[in-house]
């Protein structure tokens, strides 16, 4: 099925750990977000790329390094994991540069123990 | 002070009933304006966008006051399908900062027979 797709969906780490979540999308949009979702706190942004070749960061970037590797791929880094960082992450896509994400993947849920 | 405020809810009605949600951002300049719908353990998806002079699909209808810096959203005849937790997200980036959305909390509904 065309749509955002993330790997993998669920993954256990110890601290201090590092891992990079994947994130590829087909159906060409120009930009791609990730973000974190904890209980009560809403969809956090962690950081965007408005298009390929440029990233920014978004209102929790402490932690995390991305790589727009081209137009379709968007990955998340980890260096080093912390408890702090379990959460259910979510990527996404919008066809409109710096736009409201239109598909989202079904998600990543990270525990870091 | 959150960028974006949400009636918490939980809201429980029966079906066929009208139900209004509301929400609140903090920045004036916020450029767009956006519900989405997120069932229990799955990704968002986006509902609908929030135009300035109120627009409806089918039984939902969004309106924005931008002079009191809130959102709004009415479902009508109410489904059992409606069921989900609904998310407000205000973009309040301009030019090269466009992008950053921000989601509120959500509001639980819970349609019951």
């Amino acid at each position: 099925n065309a749509g955002v797709t993330q790997t993998p969906k669920f993954q256990v780490l110890k601290t201090g750990q590092s891992m990079t979540l994947q994130c590829a999308q087909d159906m060409n949009h120009n930009s791609m977000y990730w973000y974190r979702q904890d209980p009560g706190m809403g969809l956090r942004l962690i950081y965007y790329s408005a298009s390929e070749g440029t990233t920014d960061k978004g209102e929790v970037p402490n932690g995390y390094n991305v790589s727009r590797l081209n137009k379709r791929e968007f990955s998340l880094r980890l260096e080093s994991a912390a408890p702090s960082q379990t959460s259910v992450y979510f990527c996404a896509s919008s066809e409109f540069p710096g736009g409201q994400p239109q598909h989202f993947g079904d998600g990543t849920r990270l525990s870091i123990l | 002070r959150k960028e974006v405020e949400q009636d918490p809810g939980p809201f429980n009605v029966p079906e066929g009933a009208t139900v209004a949600f509301n929400c609140t951002y903090s920045n004036s300049a916020s450029q767009s304006f956006f519900w989405y719908r997120q069932d229990c353990r799955k990704e968002p998806k986006l509902l609908m966008s929030v135009y300035s002079s109120g627009n409806e699909d089918g039984r939902f209808t969004a309106q924005l006051n931008r002079a009191s810096q809130y959102i709004s959203l009415l479902i009508r005849d109410s489904k059992l399908s409606d069921s989900a937790t609904y998310l407000c997200v205000v973009n309040m980036g301009r030019g090269s900062t466009l992008g950053r959305l921000y989601f509120g909390r959500g509001t639980q509904l819970t349609v019951w027979p």
